[in-house]
C-alpha cells in the first residue's frame, strides 16, 4: 500500500515563475492537507481538501496561491509568480475521514521549493 | 485560537541520556494530541497519539508521553537515547473537526 506521494521532490523556480506541487493521497483516504515548514519554524496548517471542496482554507495566503483536490487525479497547490518568502519545504499528508478524531494524519515526503 | 507550544527548540544530549520534551496546548474541550518524528531529509511520522483512556501513551522506538489534562500538557519522553534519535519532533494537537495544529518543534542532537 503506496504511501502519500508527493512531487516533485525538489523544485527550482525563478521569481515570478508559477509553481506546481502535486500530491497522490494513500489508497482509501479523502482528505488532503498541505502544510508549508520554511526554515527554523514548525509546520504551518495551509488548507484541508476533501474531494472537489476546500474545508478550510485559513493558512492560505490570501494571493498568489490555491489549492484542489479534482474528482480524478492528484491535489495539486498552485503558486502564482513565485516569491523568495516562498522558499520553503511543502507536505502534504491525507487521512480517511476528516472530522473524526481517531485518523492521525499520514505524511508525503514534501517537495522541497527553492526561489531563485 | 488553538495553538500548541513546544518550550525547547534545540537539545543536546549524549547517548543513553534520558530525554524529555515539552508540550502544551490550548484548547478547551476533547482535544487528541500527537507527537511526530522527521529524520533528516523524511517526512513526518507518527511516534504516539493520544485519543482517550490511560493518559500513559506508548509509542515506537521506546517513546511515551503522558497526558495531563490539568497542565494542558503532553510531553515526550524516552529513557535512554541513542545516537539514530536524532531528529526534529513536533507535538501536534486536533479538536473535533479542527485541522492538525502543529507546534514549533523540537530539535534533538545525540552526540554519540
Amino acid at each position: 500500500n503506496a504511501g502519500v506521494m508527493q512531487n516533485p521532490r525538489h523544485l527550482v523556480r525563478r521569481r515570478g515563475q508559477e509553481a506546481r506541487l502535486r500530491c497522490s493521497p494513500m489508497k482509501g483516504h479523502s482528505h488532503v492537507y498541505w502544510y508549508r515548514q520554511l526554515p527554523e519554524e514548525g509546520l504551518k496548517f495551509m488548507v484541508y481538501l476533501q474531494k472537489e471542496n476546500i474545508i478550510d482554507e485559513s493558512g492560505m495566503p490570501k494571493e498568489r496561491f490555491s489549492a484542489e483536490f479534482p474528482k480524478e487525479g492528484p491535489s495539486i497547490l498552485r503558486i502564482q509568480q513565485v516569491v523568495r518568502g516562498d522558499s520553503a519545504a511543502y507536505f502534504c499528508a491525507s487521512s480517511p475521514t476528516g472530522g473524526a478524531n481517531n485518523s492521525p494524519l499520514h505524511f508525503g515526503n514534501g517537495t522541497r521549493l527553492t526561489v531563485t | 485560537a488553538q495553538s500548541v507550544s513546544q518550550h525547547n527548540h534545540h537539545v543536546i544530549l549524549s547517548e543513553a541520556a534520558s530525554l524529555e520534551l515539552g508540550c502544551n496546548y490550548s484548547y478547551g474541550g476533547t482535544v487528541n494530541l500527537f507527537w511526530y518524528v522527521q529524520y533528516p531529509g523524511q517526512h513526518l511520522q507518527l511516534l504516539l497519539k493520544y485519543f482517550s483512556g490511560d493518559p500513559l501513551v506508548k509509542g515506537i522506538k521506546g517513546f511515551e508521553a503522558e497526558f495531563i489534562k490539568s497542565k494542558f500538557s503532553f510531553n515526550l519522553r524516552k529513557p535512554s537515547v541513542q545516537w539514530s534519535d536524532t531528529a526534529e519532533y513536533f507535538c501536534a494537537a486536533k479538536a473535533a473537526g479542527n485541522k492538525l495544529t502543529f507546534g514549533g518543534g523540537t530539535r534533538v542532537l545525540v552526540k554519540p
